[in-house]
């Protein structure tokens, strides 16, 4: 099937670091991004990394990719109790900005 | 800069009624689209709209109509609601053509339907 996968629950101590995980299904995305959704809230782009790249990182945020694996991780390093929210995976597909999404993992950071 | 507007925030309908959420943006994007939020299934695309008079069906089309007659407009009809289209919408935008395009997509504060 054509699913984007990732865990549903996440929960840290504040001062951690997080790492979110997600599968991915097309191997022939250009683009692929993780966008957070506060409570009440539309999704916001929070990053995202071209096909072509391993890594990358924007300050306290890294994302990793292995397309051998078709594999994605989004690391938030210090992780602060601001950072509570759900965080979606998402691989762009077809000739236009359609978007195919994952369920979205929810992060909880404890003080 | 408003972004994204979506209307209503809040919506309560009976089975069989109909209703139009209303979507505009202010940022000249090419591209618009609905996506609705079920829990533990993600986003999934409902229809999308490349440009004024251009629309297509995403993923789970059944139930609702789209037009777009101007840039900044892309209203979702819900023709006969049912229980089934409970569910969070949202409507996102983006451009399509700009040479720095990395398909961002741009959401609205979304609309919380409940059918009853």
């Amino acid at each position: 099937g054509e699913d984007v996968e990732q865990s549903l629950f996440l929960s840290v101590r504040e001062g951690d670091s997080s790492v979110i995980n997600c599968t991915y299904t097309d191997s022939s995305s250009t683009y692929l991004y993780w966008y957070k959704q506060e409570p009440g809230a539309g999704l916001q782009l929070l990053t995202y990394i071209f096909s072509n790249m391993d890594m990358k990182q924007d300050q306290r945020l890294t994302v990793l990719l292995n397309k051998k694996d078709k594999h994605l991780s989004l690391r938030i390093a210090d992780t602060q109790t601001g950072d509570s929210a759900i965080y979606f995976c998402a691989e762009k597909f077809g000739n236009n900005n359609d978007m195919r999404f994952g369920a979205g993992t929810r992060l909880t950071v404890k003080p | 800069n408003a972004g994204v507007t979506q209307t209503p925030k809040f919506q309560v309908l009976k089975t069989g009624q109909s209703m139009t959420l209303q979507c505009a943006q202010d940022m000249n994007h090419e591209y618009m689209s609905w996506y609705r939020q079920d829990p533990g299934m993600g986003l999934r695309l409902i229809h999308y709209s490349v440009g004024a008079g251009i629309t297509d069906q995403g993923e789970v089309p059944n139930g609702y109509n789209v037009s777009r007659s101007t840039t900044e407009d892309f209203p979702l009809r819900l023709l006969s609601a049912a229980p089934s289209q409970t569910s969070v919408y949202f409507c996102a935008s983006s451009y399509s053509y700009s040479p720095l395009n990395t398909g961002e997509l741009f959401f609205g504060e979304g609309s919380r339907l409940t059918v009853l």
